[in-house]
């Protein structure tokens, strides 16, 4: 089966640093574009971050540029987010999802989220 | 940034057709989609490539993309279809979401 895996979320105080992982699993992960997108509570649905197939294109939402990190591991099918000088308004479920060629292909399998709180 | 704009909520009664709009500069000119999120689920892809159906995803489900407004619609709703709605384009490099609409089936 397809499948993606999200986790390492968790509590962390204003300022401190998370490091989110994804791992994949049923497809082809090296000819995928990954992205990372997040959910706050009663807000709606916010892209984060994008990264090309082998790792050397990044792109990041306003919000979080200069502050996240998106990488990935093609020999080990993991997607990874290293979240730094975070803050209350970071607080969400945090989501990697795959698309197949950017400006062209929906996010068509998602992971199941993991919870990240920002709070001190 | 690019920006497209959804309506917060839409109501439908059991049976009607409901239809989510998603407006954007030029929007027609770039690929929507949509994604419904339930509470404590994550998104799945409805809508792809302005009108095309996932494996999986009812006949019901349609969409269309023109000028300046693509639109997600619902034909005989039903009490299940309640849901957060979001439109997605990409600009570019990035990816652009919608504010969500809230789909009532009352």
């Amino acid at each position: 089966d397809v499948q993606l895996v999200d986790s390492g979320g968790g509590s962390v105080q204003p300022g401190g640093s998370l490091r989110l992982s994804c791992g994949a699993s049923g497809f082809p992960f090296n000819e995928y574009w990954m992205s990372w997108v997040r959910r706050a509570p009663g807000k709606g649905l916010e892209w984060v971050a994008n990264i090309k197939r082998d790792g050397t294109e990044k792109y990041y939402g306003d919000s979080v540029r200069g502050r996240f990190t998106i990488s990935r591991d093609n020999a080990k099918n993991s997607l990874f987010l290293q979240l730094d000088s975070l803050r209350l308004e970071d607080t969400a479920v945090y989501y990697c999802a795959r698309a197949l060629r950017l400006a062209e292909d929906p996010f068509d399998v998602w992971g199941q989220g993991t919870m990240v709180t920002v709070s001190s | 940034s690019y920006e497209v704009i959804q309506p917060p909520s839409v109501s439908v009664s059991p049976g009607q057709t409901a239809r989510i709009t998603c407006s954007g500069d030029n929007l027609g000119e770039k690929f929507a989609s949509w994604y419904r999120q339930t509470p404590g689920q994550s998104p799945v892809l409805v809508i792809y490539q302005d009108n095309k159906r996932p494996s999986g995803i009812p006949e019901r489900f349609s969409g269309s993309n023109s000028g300046n407004t693509a639109t997600l619609t619902i034909s005989g709703t039903q009490t299940m279809d309640e849901a957060d709605y979001f439109c997605q384009a990409w600009d570019s490099h990035t990816v652009v979401f919608g504010g969500g609409t809230k789909l009532t089936v009352l």
